[in-house]
């Protein structure tokens, strides 16, 4: 089946420690997305990569890093630096441009820091 | 900067009930729009979508929405729900710079 998977489900990880979140697809779409949902709050882009080795930040980078080495991976680092990472995290894909097409979701990583 | 409010956070109907979310943008030039939703235990997906053309689009499972543009709205209605399209609804803006902008979602429970 194709779509794009995320893990794990649930994290947890102790204050001050770096994570980072698996992000695969294989859907051989060349856009990945990173985005992050708070109760209350919508979903708030974090950072895009529209091709392989390239990416940009989105309206909430601060505290965040990516990678896109390969197609179908966007992993998201989740620093010491972020001042409250404790959320829920989607990714997505796409064909093509952000502008015009649909994304897909995966199902998401909740991660809580302690 | 650019916003979107769904003013709806919580909706509760009962089966055969018409359906109006309400969704409004702000942002001064042209925009893409999409209505996502996220049925229990699934992914979100997409409802549908608006780029160019016919203001009133039409999306899977008998939705459509409305593009008003004198209103910066884009609602997405449908005339009769049923028990499965209980689920959070996303209304979503694409206007300058490639920017995204999701809002707070609604949250749709369809009584039987």
């Amino acid at each position: 089946d194709g779509g794009i998977t995320q893990s794990p489900k649930y994290l947890f990880r102790k204050e001050g420690q770096n994570v980072t979140l698996s992000c695969e697809q294989n859907l051989n779409h060349d856009a990945m997305y990173w985005y992050r949902q708070d109760p209350g709050q919508g979903l708030r882009l974090i950072y895009y990569s529209q091709i392989v080795n390239d990416f940009q930040k989105g309206d909430i980078a601060e505290g965040y890093s990516v990678s896109r080495e390969k197609k179908e991976s966007f992993p998201l680092t989740v620093t010491s630096a972020q001042k409250n990472p404790t959320a829920f995290y989607l990714c997505a894909s796409s064909i093509g441009t952000i502008r015009t097409d649909t994304q897909y979701f995966g199902p998401g990583t909740r991660l809580t820091v302690l | 900067a650019q916003s979107v409010s769904q003013h709806n956070h919580h909706v509760i109907l009962s089966e055969a009930a018409s359906l109006e979310l309400g969704c409004n943008y702000s942002y001064g030039g042209t925009v893409n729009l999409f209505w996502y939703v996220q049925y229990p235990g699934q992914h979100l997906q997409l409802l549908l979508k608006y780029f160019s053309g016919d203001p009133l689009v039409k999306g899977i499972k008998g939705f459509e929405a409305e593009f008003i543009k004198s209103k910066f709205s884009f609602n997405l209605r449908k005339p009769s729900v049923q028990w499965s399209d209980t689920a959070e609804y996303f209304c979503a803006v694409i206007g300058g710079y490639q920017k995204v902008t999701f809002g707070t979602g609604t949250k749709l429970q369809v009584i039987p």
